[in-house]
């Protein structure tokens, strides 16, 4: 069973940088296949999707986040890492990491879940 | 960007109801879709793909259907485990988005 782990600090001052990173067990991200991703939820509201990265180092990012997200992948430590630069309050959010099948009917799902973790914005 | 409009909001139920979800996209997707299971507290679960293919492990309860740019989820007996919130997300197009979410509650 695909295990997904996040980690990183849960309160983070405004415009600093969030830095997160997802472990990942029972998987290996430099086999091929998958994309690895970050998807984050608003306190009691709906899902937003962040963006995600190939093992190759291939990104796609939303948008609407774009100028101030950076994914990345370390496939010798099987981890890929979110770092979301000048945050605001607008940015805390449950943040979490998940696997994408990148071909397939269900390609751009998300099949495995991290159990998220809540990050606050907050000096 | 592809809007995803779910309807109800919110829906009150009982143990052995039928139930419907409804996920209108604001253009067409063919059976790009996909359909998620949130838990209070818990990680969103994927219950089907490709509008109506079931995700390895899901129960046969639940089934999805399209028809042009609407999507339907549909429990046929919910059990108490269903009480939950429900998303859809479009597969086939950046950005990837949701739909606003639809809560199932107890009656």
């Amino acid at each position: 069973q695909v295990q997904l782990q996040e980690s990183g600090p849960g309160l983070v001052k405004p415009s600093q940088t969030l830095s997160l990173t997802c472990t990942v067990s029972s998987a290996s991200i430099s086999s091929g296949g998958h994309y690895w991703g970050w998807i984050r939820q608003h306190p009691g509201q709906g899902l937003e999707w962040i963006g995600y990265i190939y093992y190759s180092g291939s990104t796609h990012y939303n948008p609407s986040l774009k100028s101030r997200v950076t994914i990345s992948v370390d496939t010798s430590k099987n981890q890929f890492s979110l770092k979301l630069t000048s945050v605001t309050a607008a940015d805390t959010a449950v943040y979490y990491c998940a696997r994408s099948p990148s071909y397939g009917l269900g390609s751009r799902s998300f099949d495995f879940w991290g159990q998220g973790t809540l990050v606050t914005v907050s000096s | 960007d592809i809007q995803l409009t779910q309807s109800p909001s919110f829906l009150s139920a009982s143990v052995g109801d039928r139930v419907t979800i409804t996920c209108r996209a604001s253009q067409g997707i063919s059976s790009y879709l996909a359909w998620y299971q949130q838990s209070p507290g818990k990680a969103p679960k994927l219950l089907i793909y490709a509008a109506s293919s079931l995700q390895s492990g899901v129960p046969s309860r639940f089934s999805g259907s399209v028809s042009g740019t609407e999507f339907t989820l549909t429990i046929s007996t919910l059990q108490p485990e269903d009480f939950a919130t429900y998303y859809c997300q479009v597969l086939n197009n950046y950005p990837l988005t949701f739909g606003g979410g639809t809560k199932v509650e107890i009656k």
